[in-house]
Order: structure tokens, then C-alpha cells, then sequence
């Protein structure tokens, strides 16, 4: 069983350059996330959606988009990538059902390095 | 608004000895609490959660957590550390009146030294 699969893993852009972080899930998910990992900070949520065509704004979105198209895929974008967009990214899932406590879980995450 | 703290950046504790890594909340409903575990260069790894039920929650790895409301505090434990604990900590709430994220904390680094 994959789980959370993420790619790519490592990627170096340009300032300036877009890109697309793809996220996928095999466990019938209706939740996924994507977050951003940053020494001293902890995870931050971007972007989330709780069912497929649905997208929702987290902690720090600006610079980002999203998109949900199928249901066990959730895409994050660059549109124009930044120095401060150098981070770890974590794409998660969880079945998040109406007031339950759901797991979440992780991908193995991307390191993106903007120069 | 839900939040999560995890008062210390780092914890050290000699193997052997019990450890405890702590965690505050703060949510509007009756609060779900997770923590999670992340090894270097890896994906965050569940270890427990609190729903409801028994106060004290026992999960993966030897690790349990209590969960104290008037304190609002979930805060994980070892009886008695190794060294392969050394990683780096998350807690995590979901607020149950609200029905789309969880919330992280910033992580506390363990170090269990031998």
C-alpha cells in the first residue's frame, strides 16, 4: 500500500519559474492537505480540501494554488517561485468525517529550493 | 481560534530515564489531540491521538500521552527512553467544531543521550 505519494522529492527552480507539486493518495481520502515545513516554525497549512473540486485557504497560501480535480489527487503550485518558497512541502491526507478524530497521514515530503 | 504550543524547542534526557515532551491547546469544542513523530528527512509519522475515553492514551513505540482538560494540556511520555527516540516531536489538534484541519505545533527536538 503506497499511502501519500509525492513527487517530485528534491527540485531547484529559479526565481521566477513555476512549478507543480504533485500529490496523490490511495486510501479514498476525502481530505488532503498541503503544508510547509521551516526550521523554528513548525508545519504551516497552505492550502487544504475537504472532497474532490473543493479547495480551501490555510495559514499561508499567498504565492500558492491549488487544485483538486480528481479525488486522489491534489496538485500544489508556484506561479512565479520565490526565494522564500525554499522549503520542505508535506502533502497529507485523512478521511475527515463530521466531528471525528481522523489520523492524518504524511507524504515523505519535497525539498524545493528557490535561487 | 484553535491553537497548539509546545513550550520547549528541545528536550534532552539521558537514555533510560522517563521523558516527557509537552503540549498546550486551546479550541473552541472538545478538542482531538495527536502527536507525531518525524526521523530526519522523512514524513511525519503518527504515534497517538485522544478522541475520548481514558485519559491516558498509549501508542506507538512505547510512548502514552495524558490528556488533563483543566489543564489543557496533552503532554507525551516514555517510561523509559532509548536512543532511537532521538527525533523531532508535533502536537496537533483539531478543533471538533470545526471540521476541516488540524492545527500543528512548532515541534520539540529530542535528543536522548546515551
Amino acid at each position: 500500500n503506497a499511502g501519500v505519494t509525492q513527487t517530485p522529492k528534491f527540485r531547484v527552480l529559479k526565481t521566477g519559474q513555476s512549478m507543480t507539486l504533485l500529490c496523490a493518495q490511495d486510501m479514498n481520502h476525502e481530505y488532503m492537505y498541503w503544508y510547509r515545513q521551516d526550521p523554528g516554525m513548525g508545519l504551516r497549512l497552505i492550502h487544504y480540501s475537504v472532497g474532490e473540486g473543493t479547495t480551501a485557504k490555510g495559514e499561508v497560501p499567498d504565492g500558492y494554488n491549488v487544485s483538486r480535480l480528481k479525488k486522489q489527487n491534489f496538485l500544489l503550485g508556484l506561479e512565479s517561485a520565490a526565494p522564500s518558497q525554499t522549503s520542505v512541502y508535506f502533502c497529507a491526507s485523512s478521511f475527515g468525517q463530521c466531528n471525528s478524530g481522523n489520523t492524518i497521514y504524511f507524504g515523505e515530503g519535497s525539498w524545493l529550493t528557490v535561487v | 481560534a484553535q491553537s497548539v504550543a509546545q513550550p520547549e524547542d528541545q528536550v534532552n534526557v539521558a537514555e533510560g530515564n522517563p521523558l516527557t515532551v509537552k503540549c498546550t491547546y486551546s479550541v473552541s469544542g472538545n478538542p482531538y489531540l495527536f502527536w507525531y513523530v518525524q526521523y530526519p528527512n522523512r514524513g511525519l509519522q503518527f504515534l497517538l491521538k485522544y478522541i475520548t475515553g481514558d485519559n491516558l492514551v498509549k501508542g506507538s513505540y512505547g510512548f502514552e500521552a495524558e490528556f488533563n482538560k483543566s489543564q489543557t494540556s496533552f503532554h507525551l511520555k516514555k517510561p523509559s527512553a532509548l536512543v532511537s527516540d532521538s527525533a523531532l516531536y508535533f502536537c496537533a489538534v483539531r478543533d471538533s467544531n470545526r471540521d476541516d484541519k488540524i492545527i500543528f505545533g512548532k515541534g520539540t527536538r529530542l535528543h536522548i543521550l546515551p
